[in-house]
């Protein structure tokens, strides 16, 4: 267990739909980053939370918004869902600030999203 | 803002032989450097990293070079195993205050050990 928690696990829907994906990020990561993750695709970067706060913004479609709660855990919302948006949609977390020393990323278990 | 190239995409080796994976960046005040293992379907799991102020960093069969100067860092598995077979990514960053630290990811290189 990684320390990133993110459900569902697994997500069938039909297209024109709206799903939400969540991340609880490690305790004490302060920032929360979505990325997306098509068959034999790299990672693409959607988007990044810090402590609330919208800080980096990638090639996430006007379809897609997220959000940072105050407790810290995210939500990626996907709307009028269209059958290439299935794909492998990751959360990672990060440790930044406060002295601590800076690591990688470490990345939840993912949300399988298939549009059909 | 921060260009990762890597090479190669795919990459084939014998069980036992070497694998070298290689990636440049683009800003020179990247400082550290981070190496993720992905098996499919899997989560992309870290699996070494450098930082600015050392030039190799070695963890049993893995280890990563950094040449600053030339801006590029390689990974090296030595004694590959069919366990090896998977996605690797290579990553850049640069720290420069609270809510800044993003890693610029490679395109990913699909090693695979043949038996």
């Amino acid at each position: 267990d990684s320390g990133v928690t993110q459900t569902p696990k697994h997500l069938i829907t039909a297209t024109g739909q709206r799903v939400t994906l969540r991340c609880s990020p490690r305790s004490g990561d302060l920032s929360v980053y979505w990325y997306q993750q098509s068959l034999d695709q790299g990672l693409q970067f959607l988007i990044q939370y810090y402590n609330g706060e919208e800080r980096a913004k990638g090639n996430i479609l006007e379809r897609f918004s997220a959000q940072q709660f105050p407790d810290l855990h995210s939500e990626l919302n996907l709307s009028s869902l269209e059958l290439g948006d299935s794909a492998l949609y990751f959360c990672a977390s990060s440790v930044e600030g406060g002295g601590r020393r800076l690591d990688g990323y470490t990345f939840g278990s993912g949300t399988r999203l298939t549009v059909v | 803002g921060e260009n990762v190239e890597q090479h190669p995409s795919t990459l084939s080796v014998q069980e036992g032989d070497s694998a070298v994976i290689k990636c440049t960046y683009s800003d020179s005040a990247s400082n550290y450097f981070p190496w993720y293992k992905q098996e499919l379907g899997k989560r992309p799991q870290l699996i070494i990293d450098i930082r600015s102020n050392v030039g190799e960093k070695k963890d049993q069969r893995i280890a990563v070079t950094l040449n600053k100067t030339a801006k590029h860092f390689s990974l090296h598995i030595t004694e590959t195993q069919p366990e090896d077979s998977a996605v690797y990514f290579c990553a850049a960053s640069r720290y420069s205050g609270a809510g800044s630290y993003q890693l610029t990811f490679g395109k990913g290189t699909k090693l695979s050990v043949i038996p």
